[in-house]
């Protein structure tokens, strides 16, 4: 079954600065991947996905992500993050005609300070 | 429904009771997911539906806990002789199908947080 790593659970900075979260899987065949963000008092909500094609994606807010498939990765960028994007971020991924599970990481939790 | 909607929102037990708690999936979505949140461990997989078949089930954690989906539509998660253990957020989402098998993604209600006292 495939398993999602997230590092760094709690990231704390400052209004401006960029952001990366990084996201690494297990699973050697094809995969659909997902970032997903709660903010505070809410429920999860898609930030962007992989499906195929175009390996850098972009989702709402100015978030984007890369796909990397030779280092199993899907890391998350923002290039100037507001105290708005305070939230906890979840990668997800699910193993297309595997096992139909959407394995999620533990999430990072990104305070970000005005 | 315009949403994933599930109830009760928040629901405080006694160790040892049962508990049941309900997911409306979106109209029409086939593929319907439990997932438990428990603060810094992230979303644990509990069960997978397709239609009314439960293909996945390997993510229940012990025999007290049980799902079912009827009508291809609401799902009932029941927890029998709750434990302290068992106190966090469980979710539900819903996808239009298997988001393994198509280019899809899953939607998510707002949980039901347990707290087993």
């Amino acid at each position: 079954a495939q398993s999602v790593s997230q590092h760094n659970h709690h990231v704390i900075l400052s209004e401006a600065a960029s952001l990366e979260l990084g996201c690494n899987y297990s699973y050697g065949g094809t995969v659909n991947l997902f970032w997903y963000v709660q903010y505070p008092g809410q429920h999860l909500q898609l930030l962007l996905k992989y499906f195929s094609g175009d390996p850098l994606v972009k989702g709402i807010k100015g978030f984007e992500a890369e796909f990397i498939k030779s280092k199993f990765s899907f890391n998350l960028r923002k290039p100037s993050v507001q105290w708005s994007d305070t939230a906890e971020y979840f990668c997800a991924v699910n193993a297309l005609y595997g096992n139909n599970r959407l394995a999620f990481g533990k999430g990072n939790q990104v305070v970000v300070i005005p | 429904g315009a949403g994933v909607s599930q109830s009760p929102s928040n629901k405080v037990t006694e160790k040892g009771k049962d508990v049941e708690l309900r997911c409306d999936p979106i109209s029409g979505h086939t593929a319907l997911y439990w997932y438990r949140q428990s603060l810094g461990q992230g979303l644990e997989f509990l069960i997978y539906f397709q239609g009314n078949s439960a293909p996945d089930k390997s993510g229940l954690p012990s025999d007290r806990f049980s799902a079912e989906r009827t009508g291809g539509s609401v799902s009932t998660l029941t927890i029998q002789r709750t434990q302290q253990e068992d106190s966090a957020v469980y979710l539900c989402a819903s996808s239009p199908r298997n988001t393994g098998i198509g280019n899809t993604e899953a939607f998510f209600g707002q949980g039901t947080r347990l707290t087993v006292v």
